[in-house]
């Protein structure tokens, strides 16, 4: 199966710095999504990017298939940022076979 | 809309015993999929439907059983508890057709946290 691996695993922030969070996939994918898991467990859904560059306020992601890789950009991060932010891809379109990677931990601090 | 909702929340079993995690989705969503989380790790994919009558397995899918009689309704049965069952248990679906444009992005449930001892 598909591999995936997200860098840093760990990443400390001071409130209205700005990161980068790696993803790395062994294969073709048309699927790729990113998600924040907050403290309380809930997933939410932030990009659905399979390719291409796409911004929603402060967060951004860019998808280069070619190289297998894809990039989530926080900027300005607040508190409120904090959790987990996890990779998933998948080979086909649907959605509903997704392969995680093992998450970046994201604490920022105020 | 609800989105996912998932039941219950929380669990405790005993070795051996069954049970049965309720999943259901308001959004008209083709495709079901249930996933579990052990402490650090990313989500593993169980068992997943791609519409009514149709489910297939997934990563690890040893130890559980599912059905769709419907499209709303996506129960995962246990059917004899193990501690190594122990975690938490998040239910997922996708794809739509929404006004001529497609949606492949999944939603997630709140989870069912279970503890097997």
């Amino acid at each position: 199966g598909i591999q995936v691996e997200q860098s840093p695993p760990d990443l400390i922030l001071q409130e209205g710095a700005n990161s980068t969070l790696r993803c790395n996939f062994s294969d073709s994918v048309n699927n790729l999504q990113w998600f924040h898991q907050n403290p309380w467990g809930q997933l939410i859904n932030l990009f659905y990017i399979p390719s291409g560059t796409k911004q929603n306020g402060r967060l951004s992601a860019t998808t280069v298939a070619t190289e297998r890789y894809s990039l989530l950009y926080i900027s300005s991060s607040q508190t409120t940022d904090s959790g987990v932010y996890f990779c998933a891809v998948e080979k086909e379109t649907s959605g509903s076979r997704l392969t995680f990677g093992e998450g970046t931990q994201l604490t920022v601090n105020p | 809309n609800a989105g996912v909702t998932q039941t219950p929340k929380f669990q405790v079993l005993k070795t051996g015993q069954s049970m049965t995690l309720q999943c259901a989705q308001d959004m008209n969503h083709e495709y079901m999929s249930w996933y579990r989380q052990d402490p650090g790790m990313g989500l593993r994919l169980i068992h997943y439907s791609v519409g009514a009558g149709i489910t297939d397995q997934g990563e690890v899918p040893n130890g559980y059983n599912v059905s769709r009689s419907t499209t709303e309704d996506f129960p995962l049965r246990l059917l004899s508890a193990a501690p190594s069952q122990t975690s938490v248990y998040f239910c997922a679906s996708s794809f739509s057709l929404n006004r001529g444009a497609y949606s492949y992005e999944q939603y997630f449930g709140p989870g069912t946290r279970l503890t097997v001892t």
